[in-house]
């Protein structure tokens, strides 16, 4: 099956600073998604880019299908942009099946 | 907005009892999913599910596990004979990629299983 990695694994950051966390998927995909994982563990749907760029206030993702990663950026971070980062893909046959990385946890220092 | 919306939020429950996990998805969603996620571990694919019968499932989704639309709104997971290392998270999902311009799949707020 389609294989996805995300990097870092962990970032910790200061209030106000950038971040930028990539993943990485095997084969084509048809479907890529990216996810907050709340506190309370509940998956916040960020993103739906199986190509190109997106942006929704402080936050954008650029998925570049031909080379098979995308990028989440995140600007001027808060607290509460603290939890797990997932990204989630479905491909290499499998239309609907989504395939998540092991996701990056974001520490948002005050 | 519309949701998808899961009960209950958290079971606990002996070894070998059955479990219902509920979920009603997006009213006009076509697809429906299971995904666990295992403490500290990342989201699973259990199965899919469209016009009344599985579409995919993963090897996780033994005997044990069954899916049942069995109305118009609530699409349950039944597991059997609970084991220890079935305590997890639950999430639901739907998705509508038949008319939606995107495959987006939605996912509920989830159902933390704790096997005793």
């Amino acid at each position: 099956g389609i294989q996805v990695e995300q990097s870092p694994p962990d970032l910790i950051l200061q209030e106000g600073a950038n971040s930028t966390l990539r993943c990485n998927f095997s084969d084509s995909v048809n479907n890529l998604q990216w996810f907050h994982q709340n506190p309370w563990g509940q998956l916040i749907n960020l993103f739906y880019i199986p190509s190109g760029t997106k942006q929704n206030g402080r936050l954008s993702a650029t998925t570049v299908a031909t080379e098979r990663y995308s990028l989440l950026y995140i600007s001027s971070s808060q607290t509460t942009d603290s939890g797990v980062y997932f990204c989630a893909v479905a491909g290499g046959g499998s239309n609907y099946k989504l395939t998540f990385g092991k996701g990056t946890l974001l520490t948002v220092n005050p | 907005e519309p949701e998808v919306t899961q009960t209950p939020s958290h079971q606990v429950t002996q070894m070998g009892q059955e479990v219902i996990l509920r979920c009603v998805p997006i009213s006009n969603h076509l697809y429906f999913y299971w995904y666990r996620q295992i403490l500290g571990q990342k989201v699973e694919f259990l199965v899919s599910f469209y016009n009344n019968e599985i579409s995919e499932k993963s090897e996780i989704f033994d005997d044990q596990f069954s899916v049942e639309r069995p109305d118009g709104s609530n699409f349950t997971l039944k597991i059997r004979s609970t084991k220890l290392e079935d305590s997890a998270m639950y999430f639901c999902a739907s998705s509508d990629p038949g008319t939606s311009s995107t495959d987006t799949q939605y996912f509920g707020p989830g159902t933390r299983l704790t096997v005793l």
